[in-house]
């Protein structure tokens, strides 16, 4: 059974650094194929992909968020980190995490999601 | 960079088919997939690669895809499925390499 978790803080500061961890089971990433992502969507708005890494450590990112994500992950922990640098109020979302199989370039399994505000 | 257009809302009455239109620049050239998102919950998979299924998704979900238009088609409609919707393709050249559409809101008279 495949399972994803989004876990971090609630509330951030604007200009402060975001760090989510994505915490997933039921497969590995480091079988060949494998992917998970970040995707996020502001209150009311439609969803927007972020970032991606795969089984081979490769890594990509939303062009127009490049210079302040950062995506890794801890095979042995089963885990993925995303860091998104200056956080602004727009960054409001529910960030998700979710998994690419090695069949597809679509999201099989997703995590429930965590809602991130940005205030002050 | 690649942009998917949906139409906002559809309305549908119970029993009755549901479409729901997914607009880009020759998209029949990509594959499409389909997402369901409930209220206060994550998205669903309910199509990949233009029309099939996952497992557990009930075959009154179908889509097609041509041209520069695909659909998502809901038959037998129940309450169940009000929802909003999701289509999204991988295209290379965007600044969003998983491309994500606009979203309609289906409503269940």
């Amino acid at each position: 059974q495949v399972t994803l978790r989004e876990s971090g803080p609630a509330l951030v500061k604007p200009t402060q650094t975001l760090t989510l961890t994505c915490t997933f089971s039921g497969f590995s990433l480091s079988t060949s194929g494998m992917c998970v992502s970040w995707i996020r969507q502001p209150p009311g708005k439609a969803l927007e992909w972020l970032a991606l890494i795969d089984w081979d450590d490769d890594k990509y990112y939303s062009t127009s968020l490049k210079t302040r994500l950062t995506i890794s992950k801890d095979t042995s922990k089963n885990q993925v980190v995303l860091t998104m640098t200056n956080m602004d109020p727009v960054d409001t979302a529910t960030y998700y995490c979710a998994r690419i199989g090695s069949q597809g370039l679509y999201f099989d399994y997703w995590g429930q999601g965590t809602l991130v505000t940005v205030s002050s | 960079s690649y942009v998917l257009t949906q139409p906002p809302s559809v309305s549908v009455a119970p029993g009755q088919t549901a479409r729901i239109t997914c607009g880009g620049n020759n998209i029949g050239s990509k594959s499409v997939h389909w997402y369901q998102q409930k209220p206060g919950q994550a998205p669903v998979l309910v199509v990949y690669d233009d029309s099939d299924r996952p497992s557990g998704i009930p075959e009154r979900f179908s889509g097609s895809n041509s041209g520069n238009t695909a659909t998502l088609t809901i038959s037998r409609v129940e309450a169940g499925d009000e929802a909003d919707y999701y289509c999204q393709v991988w295209d290379s050249s965007s600044d969003h390499h998983y491309v994500f559409g606009t979203g309609t809101k289906v409503t269940v008279l």
